[in-house]
């Protein structure tokens, strides 16, 4: 158990739709990063959190967005589903915000859009 | 763009014996990491590699960084089973003077172990 929680752990919705991932760090990381898996495109990382401020993007498209709160769970906001966001979602937690420490991984939340 | 190359895609290992995975990256970078995934599961960190010469061990994995070589090696001594799992590396890179970095992964390495 890495400590780090992501809710829920299955999602099933429809095209156009929109749902909400949340993820809790571990007790005193500041960062939580967000990574999509998929069997078309792999790994991607999607963006970096740390301690309420983005810090860094990757490919997140526009219909997505992220933010991190007070408390410092962070939550992934997918609109305008398609077929394609299909995916597993991780979040990974780690002390610092400069990409340089050791992540630790939530159990991720499976999409599957239909 | 930055483009992470692993290979091989697909190693069998036989127990006992010796591997190295290959990971290449296209741009100049001195973070990777190394993380493990077993089927069904979620991802687990091994190692980071911050400079060049940089090497870690835990275990019967260690993993080396060539920055000038752009390429990470990770290898297995005396494979056992349970190393059975999928590799992945990620590299680090920032592709301005700016503090906002970008961060890509390999493709995995899938990696069966037998007796």
């Amino acid at each position: 158990d890495s400590g780090v929680t992501q809710t829920p752990k299955h999602l099933i919705t429809a095209t156009g739709q929109r749902v909400t991932l949340r993820c809790s760090p571990r007790s005193g990381d500041l960062s939580v990063y967000w990574y999509q898996q998929s069997l078309d495109q792999g790994l991607q990382f999607l963006i970096h959190y740390y301690n309420g401020e983005e810090r860094a993007k990757g490919n997140i498209l526009e219909r997505f967005s992220a933010q991190q709160f007070p408390d410092l769970h962070s939550e992934l906001n997918l609109s305008s589903l398609e077929l394609g966001d299909s995916a597993l979602y991780f979040c990974a937690s780690s002390i610092s915000g400069g990409a340089i420490d050791t992540q630790y991984f939530g159990p991720g939340t499976r999409l599957t859009v239909l | 763009e930055l483009k992470v190359e692993q290979n091989p895609l697909f190693l069998s290992m036989q127990e006992g014996k010796n591997y190295t995975i290959y990971c290449n990256y296209s741009t100049t970078s001195d973070r990777l990491y190394w993380y493990r995934q077993d089927p069904g599961k979620s991802l687990e960190s091994l190692f980071v590699l911050l400079s060049n010469g940089a090497v870690k061990q835990e275990g019967r994995l260690m993993a080396s960084l060539d920055t000038k070589a752009r390429l990470s090696t990770l290898h297995i001594t005396a494979a056992v089973h349970d190393l059975s799992a999928t590799y992945f590396c990620a590299v680090v890179f920032w592709p301005s003077r700016s503090n906002d970095y970008k961060l890509s992964f390999g493709a995995g390495t899938t990696v069966t172990v037998r007796a």
